[in-house]
């Protein structure tokens, strides 16, 4: 079965760039999608198919994938950012999550 | 707004049937190009798919589960449901329905439930 791999934690000053990310087999071929998820509440999705964003998220938020990585990337971070993030694939016809990554604003 | 809610039994005995159902407002079970799945999350750990259904009635479910899960729908409710059999503790978790978009080379959760805590305990 399909394996995605993240950091456990990153930690970042406020406006400054978090990097999170995810590991897998190739991951370039596929799509990989991003949810935030906050302490309490519902995953949301920030970015879907590598680097597209859903309506009402910031353009600090942006994806990339290549190769055997796949990155989120939160630029100008701010307090709000801080939560728990999660990479995830289509493996056809299974869907996997990564670990997970939590992301500290210092 | 589409909305999900999750309703169902809080607490399950072990060797038991959990039974959750995912009511959808704002939108039509049976619309074309999305599917309808149950993710959990045990307490401080990360996501995990646990299966979805298409519209036709299709299934695909988590190989791990697979042996336990049961996915169906009722559109004259505009629901679906779960049945994960035979729990133990290690199925005591935040369960959470979601909406699928089923586009070509992948899908990706774009709506979701608030998520119910079930717990397996006797």
């Amino acid at each position: 079965s399909y394996v995605l791999t993240q950091p456990p934690s990153v930690s970042v000053a406020p406006g400054q760039t978090a990097r999170i990310t995810c590991g897998g087999n190739n991951i370039g071929s596929k799509s990989v999608h991003w949810y935030q998820q906050k302490p309490g509440q519902a995953p949301v999705l920030v970015v879907y198919d590598d680097s597209d964003r859903p309506s009402g998220i910031p353009e600090r938020f942006s994806g990339s994938n290549s190769g055997n990585t796949a990155t989120l990337t939160i630029s100008r971070v701010e307090a709000g950012d801080e939560a728990d993030y999660y990479c995830q694939v289509w493996d056809s016809p299974h869907v996997v999550f990564g670990g997970g990554t939590k992301l500290t604003v210092l | 707004q589409l909305q999900l809610q999750e309703s169902g039994s809080g607490l399950v005995k072990p060797s038991q049937t959990l039974s959750l159902t995912c009511a959808v407002s704002g939108g039509s079970i049976s619309s074309g190009g999305y599917s309808w799945s149950w993710i959990r999350q045990p307490p401080g750990k990360g996501l995990e798919w646990i299966g979805y259904i298409y519209h036709s009635g299709s299934t695909y479910y988590n190989p791990s589960l697979k042996s336990r899960v049961t996915i169906s729908v009722d559109r004259s409710k505009n629901q679906f449901s779960l049945k994960l059999s035979s729990v133990t503790a290690a199925d005591t978790a935040v369960y959470y329905c979601a909406r699928v978009i089923r586009r070509d080379g992948y899908k990706v959760f774009d709506y979701w439930g608030q998520g119910t805590l079930v717990t397996v305990s006797s």
